[in-house]
């Protein structure tokens, strides 16, 4: 039973620059969940994908988007990076909106130099 | 979201001493949900909590929800050095479908 892959592992990109992650979600899984961790603190909750669509975003600006697929994985887009974008990315994957518990991918880590 | 504060940020046992962290609320919480996170990994579930007074086990470790529903606990008896890792509490928000994490307590076991 496949856990949640994400890829790439690490990644560094220059400022102004874009990037895209990707995630495939747990067997039986068919929502997918984007959080960002900056070094020493908890996850932040970025967007929620259900049935292809953005059911929910945190407070992150435009320039964070994404897509779910049909066959439930899904992308991360941001445009224009800042140097604050450097970060790990967790996508968490959950059946439904995940109130039994999500599981994490090892994440992507971003360094914007 | 619902906001949550964790304590103590940081902690140094010495295996075999138990370790206690708390996660507190000024609203009523509808459920908490606790994660460990390995030092370079990722967050792994460990339980949920949604009932007042609950309390579940998990061999060493205790999970406790407040009866007011307002703070929560782990606790982790004997620590061994396979327990070093960052615990997360996080509350689950159904109709924001969010998880909102705490700050984390750091658990560092000394051999």
């Amino acid at each position: 039973d496949a856990g949640v892959t994400q890829s790439p592992t690490h990644l560094i990109k220059t400022r102004g620059q874009q990037v895209t992650l990707r995630c495939s979600p747990k067997s039986g899984h068919d929502t997918v969940s984007w959080y960002q961790q900056a070094l020493g603190q908890g996850p932040q909750f970025i967007f929620q994908y259900y049935e292809e669509e953005e059911r929910q975003r945190g407070n992150f600006p435009d320039r964070f988007s994404g897509h779910q697929f049909p066959n439930y994985s899904s992308e991360l887009n941001v445009n224009a990076l800042l140097l604050g974008d450097s970060a790990l990315y967790l996508c968490a994957s959950s059946r439904g909106t995940g109130n039994y518990g999500y599981t994490f991918g090892s994440g992507t880590r971003l360094t914007v130099v | 979201g619902q906001q949550v504060m964790q304590i103590p940020q940081y902690q140094h046992v010495q295996e075999g001493e138990d370790f206690t962290t708390y996660c507190n609320s000024s609203t009523t919480l509808s459920n908490i949900q606790w994660y460990k996170q390995r030092p370079g990994g990722h967050p792994v579930f460990l339980i949920q909590l949604v009932k007042s007074g609950e309390v579940k086990k998990q061999k060493r470790l205790t999970f406790q929800f407040g009866e007011a529903k307002k703070n929560s606990s782990l606790h982790i008896t004997a620590t061994q050095t396979t327990d070093v890792g960052t615990y997360f509490c996080a509350v689950f928000s159904g109709s924001a479908r969010q998880l909102t994490f705490g700050s984390g307590t750091q658990l560092t076991v000394l051999p």
